[in-house]
């Protein structure tokens, strides 16, 4: 069974806090990593693929890297919003065409 | 474009039951993955049809069993429900289910199993 870990579980910021999680995974037969929102009573929906060691990858406040090497990706949130608070999950996709999920960081953010 | 869009979005049944719940992918996307959340896990992968063949299966009993249509819907049934089976079905499409294409969630359906 392979293992991908999210933490923290969950996070409560202040409105305009930069925050920062991580998402854990085996280091081995790696094809991709994937980062996703999942809003409340919404579908969760694509923030970022990423495919090479050392990939980073922007979109407006929100940024990701990735260290395959070492097994581990960060999603930075810069000068969080209230509309941020949604759980982040990642998942990895290795040599073997199945989706990997972690349980997700629970992210609140306080007006 | 429409969005995957999953039916129903809700379903009560007993314990013993068989459910079918359905998936439309989005036009033109040719592979559909299902996925199982209960609380506090993460998404399990239950399988992933490609042009109506089953590519992949996940560590699920084979109650959970599915298939996909020439236009690419697929269902998702499961035989003699148990109360452990109570959760939340999405469905994801992607044009050819390559890990470096993003997956397109629908809404999920909500199973309780009484």
């Amino acid at each position: 069974i392979l293992n991908v870990e999210q933490s923290p579980q969950s996070l409560h910021v202040q409105e305009g806090d930069s925050t920062n999680f991580t998402c854990s995974f085996p280091s081995s037969n790696f094809y991709a990593l994937h980062w996703y929102r999942w809003e409340t009573a919404k579908s969760p929906e694509a923030l970022f693929v990423m495919t090479l060691n050392g990939d980073e990858k922007k979109k407006g406040r929100i940024s990701a890297t990735l260290n395959t090497k070492e097994g581990y990706s960060y999603l930075y949130i810069k000068g969080s919003q209230p509309e941020d608070s949604a759980t982040y999950l990642c998942a990895f996709k290795g040599n073997f065409n199945k989706f990997y999920f972690g349980s997700g960081t629970k992210l609140n953010v306080k007006p | 474009k429409a969005g995957v869009t999953q039916t129903p979005r809700y379903l009560i049944k007993t314990r013993g039951q068989q459910v079918t719940l359905s998936c439309s992918p989005i036009s033109g996307h040719r592979s559909v993955s299902w996925y199982q959340q209960t609380p506090g896990q993460g998404l399990q992968f239950l399988f992933e049809y490609f042009s109506e063949t089953q590519r992949n299966k996940g560590n699920f009993p084979g109650r959970f069993s599915g298939r996909q249509f020439s236009n690419s819907r697929s269902e998702m049934n499961v035989s003699t429900l148990e109360l452990g089976d109570s959760a939340l079905y999405l469905c994801a499409s992607s044009p050819y289910g390559q890990g470096n294409e993003k997956l397109f969630f629908g809404s999920g359906t909500q199973l309780s199993v009484l």
